[in-house]
């Protein structure tokens, strides 16, 4: 059973520009949660999907948006970069309809490097 | 959002028992207190969760005090592999799966 898996592992942008990442959700989770992982600290939530809509979303701008399919799979994209978007970007999978809310165990893809220049 | 607090860095040896501490005073009835750590390049990777019992898994035991303002992780024996950031996380109730990730301690084991 494969596990959370996220494309591309590493990705160098210009200011400016703009940048998608992929998530594929471990077998038999519905829900995907992205977090930014600026080197030395600990994940920020981003936002979360559950039945393709935005559940939840932390404190970040309308340039971070995001998307998911039918299939549950996931797209973080960023719009305008900034210097400072230069993180790891996680993605993490759970089932919210199996596991309810509060108690769902949230597995972790290994990441997409982003480096912006 | 909900806080924890937790010391920036543990040492421990390796095969020895080791005690990770977290506070949330603010803690509510109806939230949740899990663990994740995170291995060097890594992300992070589920440990355990309770909300008021004391639980125990093949990875760790949670400790979880009467009044739930702290919590204990417990790692029986550690090994080099346990060497990682382990984060202390509120799942609240109402917020079901937005994790809020603090600092967390960075736990180094010597052979």
């Amino acid at each position: 059973d494969a596990g959370v898996t996220q494309s591309p592992t590493h990705l160098i942008k210009t200011r400016g520009q703009q940048v998608t990442l992929r998530c594929s959700p471990k077998s038999g989770h519905d829900t995907v949660s992205w977090y930014q992982q600026a080197l030395g600290q600990g994940p920020q939530f981003i936002f979360q999907y559950y039945e393709e809509e935005e559940r939840q979303r932390g404190n970040f701008p309308d340039r971070f948006s995001g998307h998911q399919f039918p299939n549950y799979s996931s797209e973080l994209n960023v719009n305008a970069l900034l210097l400072g978007d230069s993180a790891l970007y996680l993605c993490a999978s759970s089932s919210l309809t199996t596991s309810g809310w509060g108690t769902d165990t949230q597995y972790f893809g290994p990441g997409t490097r982003l480096t912006v220049l | 959002d909900a806080k924890t607090t937790q010391p920036n860095s543990m040492e421990s040896n390796e095969e020895e028992p080791v005690h990770l501490p977290c506070n949330h005073s603010t803690i509510s009835g109806t939230d949740y207190i899990h663990w994740y750590r995170q291995l060097p390049s890594q992300g992070p990777e589920y440990v355990i969760h309770g909300l008021t019992s004391n639980v125990n898994n093949r990875m760790a035991s949670l400790a979880i005090a009467e009044d739930r303002k702290s919590s204990t992780l417990i790692l029986h024996r550690a090994t080099l592999r346990d060497a990682a950031v382990y984060y202390c996380i509120l799942n609240i109730y109402n917020q079901g799966g937005k994790l809020i990730f603090g600092q967390g301690t960075e736990l180094s084991v010597k052979p």
